[in-house]
């Protein structure tokens, strides 16, 4: 289908590690971002990962592609109360055009 | 500050009425993204502009329209509001083809229709 498809929700405790899951639709996408959006804000991008790139890890983010399954992961370290937000991940479909996912609302508990 | 700059953050107007939200998009950036948010979350791609010209489009209803001014900024009118258009509205804005710097988003106008 054309649609980036997210789980809605995540719970997880302090301290545990947090993993959001994305599967994407375009295997040509050559961009494949991470936005985080917090209460009343707007989006902030986290980080990217280019499609030749399997894995890119940035201080406590692990994002993971796997092409062939068209999916994408993003792992969160030591989740902190202050990760707790709604996560959207994108795809660039051509040469102007991200898609959004679903978004992911992460709820950490102390 | 992301450097795309919305305006007003909150509005709350009756239902009938006709309202304009403005975007000034990053410095050098050509491309401005419209996006509705309602209460469930998601992001509905409304319209694209890329120097001055409509790119694309997308879930924007006949009574929306935008423009992108020759300075660059843009501009999102609604008008014959209902209450069903109460939510968040982002602009975003981008060089001519997004890289690892992706689109980068406005904090929103909340709208709030009585």
């Amino acid at each position: 289908g054309e649609d980036v498809e997210q789980s809605l929700f995540l719970s997880v405790r302090e301290g545990d590690s947090s993993v959001i899951n994305c599967t994407y639709t375009d295997s040509s996408s050559t961009y494949l971002y991470w936005y985080k959006q917090e209460p009343g804000a707007g989006l902030q991008l986290l980080t990217y990962i280019f499609s030749n790139m399997d894995m890119k890890q940035d201080q406590r983010l692990t994002v993971l592609l796997n092409k062939k399954d068209k999916h994408l992961s993003l792992r969160i370290a030591d989740t902190q109360t202050g990760d707790s937000a709604i996560y959207f991940c994108a795809e660039k479909r051509g040469f102007q055009k991200l898609v959004f996912g679903t978004g992911t609302r992460l709820l950490v508990s102390p | 500050d992301s450097g795309v700059t919305q305006t007003p953050k909150h509005l709350i107007t009756a239902t009938g009425q006709r309202v304009t939200l403005r975007c000034s998009p990053r410095s050098g950036d050509l491309s401005v993204y419209w996006y509705q948010q309602s209460l469930d979350q998601g992001l509905q791609f409304l319209i694209q502009y890329y120097n001055g010209e409509e790119r694309a489009k997308g879930n924007i209803l006949e009574r929306f329209s935008a423009q992108q001014f020759p300075d660059l900024h843009s501009e999102l009118n609604l008008s014959s509001l209902e209450l069903g258009d109460s939510a968040l509205y982002f602009c975003a804005s981008s060089v001519a083809s997004p890289g690892g710097s992706g689109y980068t988003f406005g904090s929103g106008t909340r709208l709030t229709v009585v």
